[in-house]
């Protein structure tokens, strides 16, 4: 079966750092897209992962171990704009994304 | 640039009414077109995609159905709606899905009574 799993919410400080996680079981594996959702808007693309290794793209990093079935995402230098919704996509074997329930980003001042 | 246009952003429908939600992309040729549904806190669900003109493929059985009557324009259509129709519907466009992300119109929230 296809299974994402990412943890439903997380608090963090503004200025901080956080890590979000997420864990997949899938049929075959193309890539793993990041993507952000403010509430009520339609999600971004952030970045995109398809070998092992850490992606950085400003204050925001992607990890991926395609082994471990393993990916984060890494936001530095926290801003309140930060708080969303965070989606983590697999590429499937048939080149469709399968889609985390994300995971919502409270930052605090 | 290439441009996504989804529309209305909101619809507030009787249950049993017709649906029809439009989706035009601009500045792409042939572009992989697809329709998502999502219910609160969950995840999006692939309702229909497309790889052509005329080209649909459904995901999940249900009330709803889609057309692409032309390379840049995809309509997601419903007869009767459902109760369980309700949710935030989001047509997205890819140029390759096998290593390219996909971009998404702004959304229609679709509310059922």
């Amino acid at each position: 079966g296809q299974n994402i799993d990412q943890p439903t919410e997380m608090t963090a400080t503004e200025g901080a750092i956080v890590q979000i996680n997420c864990t997949y079981q899938t049929s075959g594996f193309n890539g793993l897209f990041w993507y952000q959702q403010h509430a009520g808007e339609a999600p971004t693309f952030l970045s995109y992962n398809v070998l092992d290794g850490l992606e950085e793209k400003g204050r925001f990093s992607s990890f991926l171990s395609r082994s471990k079935g393993y990916s984060y995402l890494l936001l530095k230098e926290l801003q309140m704009k930060d708080s969303a919704s965070y989606l983590c996509a697999i590429l499937d074997s048939n080149y469709q994304l399968i889609w985390g329930a994300g995971t919502k980003l409270i930052i605090k001042p | 640039s290439q441009t996504i246009h989804q529309w209305p952003a909101t619809l507030v429908q009787p249950v049993g009414s017709p649906l029809s939600l439009e989706c035009t992309v601009e500045g792409t040729s042939n572009p992989n077109l697809y329709w998502y549904r999502q219910a609160a806190g969950r995840g999006l669900q692939l309702l229909f995609y497309s790889v052509g003109i005329g080209q649909i493929s459904s995901e999940v059985p249900q009330n709803l159905s889609a057309s692409r009557p032309q390379d840049r324009q995809f309509i997601l259509s419903s007869k009767k709606l459902l109760l369980s129709d309700s949710g935030f519907y989001l047509c997205a466009w890819s140029v390759n899905p096998e290593n390219q992300p996909q971009h998404f119109g702004d959304g229609t929230r679709l509310s059922i009574l």
